[in-house]
């Protein structure tokens, strides 16, 4: 199966600051890469596939990018209801896996 | 609106069986492909299984494959998981959602989850 690897675990911004998150495949996915944004007692939301599709109403201030192994998610002005889990997932092989995810805190 | 209501958790014993639901609404189910994501407690979301819109192709992860069966019924809108072998490892808020479109979009709509404690 495909492993999907995030960096960095956790990532303290302030609000109002650009926050870059990693996403690693094993091997090639292609565009198939998707973001998902989870805060706490929550279900997951989707935000970005095809590596760089943002999800309906989703605010501009997020944006992916990648294609391959390599992706990233930025956000570019780190406002309150941003802080959050955001994981990756690849959906260009079965089993799909998710990484491990990146936990965006308030410095 | 989209709706995705799971129902059925609870707390097993270990090597029992269960059956989740997930009631949908809001779309047009049988055009859609469904998944089954779980995450333990504290921990990362795993993707567990998904069913096409037809019921005519299943792919599950490694981690219960040959326990576990995703199944749907088209006329009742409904989306199911048969858990059997239970193990303390499958404790996990359980998900149901879909995939839309061709290609896909996937996983745009989650449900609230389903609670299930394998536990002695």
């Amino acid at each position: 199966e495909i492993v999907m690897t995030q960096s960095p675990a956790t990532l303290s911004v302030s609000p109002g600051e650009r926050a870059t998150l990693s996403c690693r495949a094993s091997q090639s996915v292609n565009s198939n890469l998707a973001w998902y944004q989870q805060k706490p007692g929550q279900a997951p939301r989707l935000l970005i596939f095809g590596a760089s599709t943002r999800a309906t109403g989703l605010p501009a201030r997020f944006s992916g990018r990648g294609s391959g192994t390599e992706f990233t998610l930025s956000i570019s002005s780190l406002q309150s209801e941003d802080f959050a889990v955001y994981y990756c997932q690849q959906y260009n092989n079965w089993p799909r896996t998710f990484g491990q995810g990146t936990n965006v805190e308030i410095k | 609106q989209v709706q995705l209501v799971e129902s059925g958790g609870g707390v097993v014993q270990p090597g029992r069986s269960l059956r989740l639901s997930c009631a949908a609404s809001g779309f047009t189910f049988s055009s859609c492909d469904m998944n089954w994501v779980r995450q333990a407690p504290g921990k990362g979301l795993e993707w567990v299984a998904v069913i096409s819109y037809d019921g005519s192709a299943k792919y599950y992860a490694d981690s219960v494959k040959g326990r576990f069966t995703i199944s749907r019924d088209n006329s009742k809108n409904t989306l199911y998981l048969q858990m059997n072998s239970l193990r303390a490892e499958d404790t996990a808020v359980y998900y149901c959602a879909r995939d839309q479109g061709d290609p896909v979009i996937p996983l745009d709509y989650w449900g609230q989850g389903t609670l299930v404690t394998v536990s002695s």
